[in-house]
C-alpha cells in the first residue's frame, strides 16, 4: 500500500504533550519525515529519519515508529505550534513519495 | 544560504501548457534529487514528481504520467515541469523541493530539507 493515514484534527492545551500518527504499511521498510506547515507558507522539516531535527527546530519536537505507525510528539506545545503537519515517506516500490493527509494541530 | 526560487505560474486554459522553473542557489545543485510537490488550496501535500541528480532518471505520480514532465540544467542549476494537457483537477500550489539522502547504518534516510516559495497554477477557461 502506498497510503499514510493521519488524523484531520489534533488539539492540546497551551505547554501540554501532544502526538501525531502516521499509519501505512510503507513505514514498516522507510522512516518518517514531518513537516509543518503554517497558512500561507510553504512546509518545513521539523523531523527527518524518525527523529532528527534539523537546526532551528525546537527540542520539543521529536519523533518515533512503531510497527507501520510513526509519530511526532510535541512535549510543551506553544502556540506557535499550530498549524498542519505532515508526514511523508516512500512507497513500497521505494521510489515513488507519499505524504499523509495531513493534522491540523490546534494550540488550545 | 540555500535558496529555491520558483517562478512560471498563472492561469492557463484547460488543455493548456505550462513551463514551472526552480532555481536552486546556496548548494551543489549537481549532488541531489530534486521533486515537485502540490498542493490544492485548502487540502493536503501531494507529490507529483522526482529526478535523479544527474537527470537520468524520472519519476512520476499517476495522476500527472504522460502530462508532465520534469526536467533539470545543472550547469545552470534549475528544476523545471513542463505540464502539458492541463486539466482543472492540475490548479493547485506547485512547490520544488530538494531532496537530501542519508545512507544510514540501519536505514537509508531521505526528506525534503528546503522548498520552494510556491508558485500558484490556476487551469480554468
Amino acid at each position: 500500500s502506498s497510503e499514510l493515514t493521519q488524523d484531520p484534527a489534533v488539539s492540546v492545551a497551551l505547554g501540554q504533550t501532544v502526538r501525531i500518527t502516521c499509519q501505512g504499511d510503507s513505514l514498516r521498510r522507510f522512516a518518517a519525515t514531518w513537516y509543518q506547515q503554517q497558512p500561507g507558507q510553504a512546509p518545513v522539516l521539523v523531523i527527518y529519519g524518525q527523529n532528527n531535527r534539523p537546526s532551528g527546530i525546537p527540542d520539543r519536537f521529536s519523533g518515533s515508529r512503531s510497527g507501520n505507525t510513526a509519530s511526532l510528539t510535541i512535549t510543551g506545545a506553544q502556540a506557535e505550534d499550530e498549524g498542519d503537519y505532515y508526514c511523508h515517506t516512500r512507497d513500497s516500490s521505494g521510489h515513488h513519495q507519499v505524504f499523509g493527509g495531513g493534522t491540523k494541530l490546534t494550540v488550545l | 544560504e540555500v535558496q529555491l526560487l520558483q517562478s512560471g505560474g498563472g492561469l492557463v486554459q484547460p488543455g493548456g501548457s505550462l513551463r514551472l522553473s526552480c532555481a536552486a542557489s546556496g548548494f551543489n545543485f549537481n549532488n541531489y534529487a530534486m521533486s515537485w510537490v502540490r498542493q490544492v488550496p485548502g487540502e493536503g501535500l501531494e507529490w507529483v514528481s522526482s529526478i535523479t541528480s544527474s537527470g537520468d532518471t524520472t519519476y512520476y505520480a499517476d495522476s500527472v504520467k504522460g502530462r508532465f514532465t520534469i526536467s533539470r540544467d545543472n550547469s545552470k542549476n534549475t528544476l523545471f515541469l513542463q505540464m502539458n494537457s492541463l486539466r482543472a483537477a492540475d490548479t493547485a500550489v506547485y512547490y520544488c523541493a530538494k531532496e537530501n539522502t542519508i545512507f544510514g547504518v540501519v536505514e537509508i534516510l531521505f526528506y525534503f530539507d528546503y522548498w520552494g516559495q510556491g508558485t500558484l497554477v490556476t487551469v480554468s477557461s
